[in-house]
């Protein structure tokens, strides 16, 4: 079954602790993405990448990193967690060409206390 | 810049009734993708439809439509006949190439839709 999968779905975790969030597709993507969602702001992008060891910011990298050693995980890094990282997060996938959908991830929702 | 606007934040309706979703987007590129997301209290996203930039044939999938005018910009979204199954968070988002073959994707903030029983 194609899919994305992220984990963990649920974290609680402390200002300063450092966590990675894990993302991995099946589906032999180039392109993966990190998005986090928040009330009223819908869903913004972190980080992208467009394959192995191609990665760029999206519109709000501050805070968080990714590395893309293998083409299926794309890890979601946040070195020392703020309150204000609190959010649901999204990992995407897509293939290239036209087939241009995006998969998504089932979201790891994270409170940073 | 790209940008998505859902005006509407949050609709409420009767079970039954008729609802549309609007969604106007803003971008300078003349080739496009446009997209609905659903996304449920579980809160997964289920993609609902893809349109590209050339194709501006309205669809219908049940008692889904979809209406895209680039006159205006608009890729409306309307519910026939509303289940209590339909209430969600609907995202409209925009994808427009960047250099690389990368699609950058832009989303809206989403309209909360509540179907009354």
């Amino acid at each position: 079954e194609a899919q994305v999968t992220q984990n963990p779905r649920y974290l609680i975790t402390v200002t300063g602790k450092k966590l990675t969030v894990t993302c991995s597709q099946n589906m032999n993507h180039e392109y993966m993405s990190w998005y986090r969602q928040d009330p009223g702001l819908g869903l913004r992008q972190i980080y992208y990448s467009m394959n192995v060891e191609v990665t760029d910011k999206g519109d709000v990298p501050e805070g968080y990193k990714v590395s893309r050693k293998e083409k299926r995980n794309f890890p979601l890094i946040l070195e020392s967690p703020s309150p204000n990282q609190t959010s649901l997060y999204f990992c995407a996938s897509r293939g290239g060409g036209s087939k241009n959908e995006q998969y998504f991830g089932p979201g790891t929702r994270l409170t940073v206390t | 810049a790209q940008k998505v606007t859902q005006a509407q934040t949050e609709i409420s309706v009767v079970e039954k009734e008729d609802v549309t979703l609007d969604c106007v987007y803003e971008t300078r590129d003349t080739t496009y993708y446009l997209f609905w997301y659903k996304q449920p209290p579980s809160g997964e996203l289920v993609f609902l439809i893809r349109r590209n930039s050339f194709d501006e044939q309205n669809e219908i999938s049940g008692r889904y439509s979809w209406n895209f005018q680039k006159s205006t910009s608009s890729f409306n979204f309307t519910i026939t006949a509303s289940q209590v199954v339909d209430s969600a968070v609907y995202f409209c988002a925009l994808s427009v190439s960047l250099s690389g073959g990368y699609q950058k994707v832009t989303f809206g903030t989403g309209t909360k839709l509540q179907v009354i029983p």
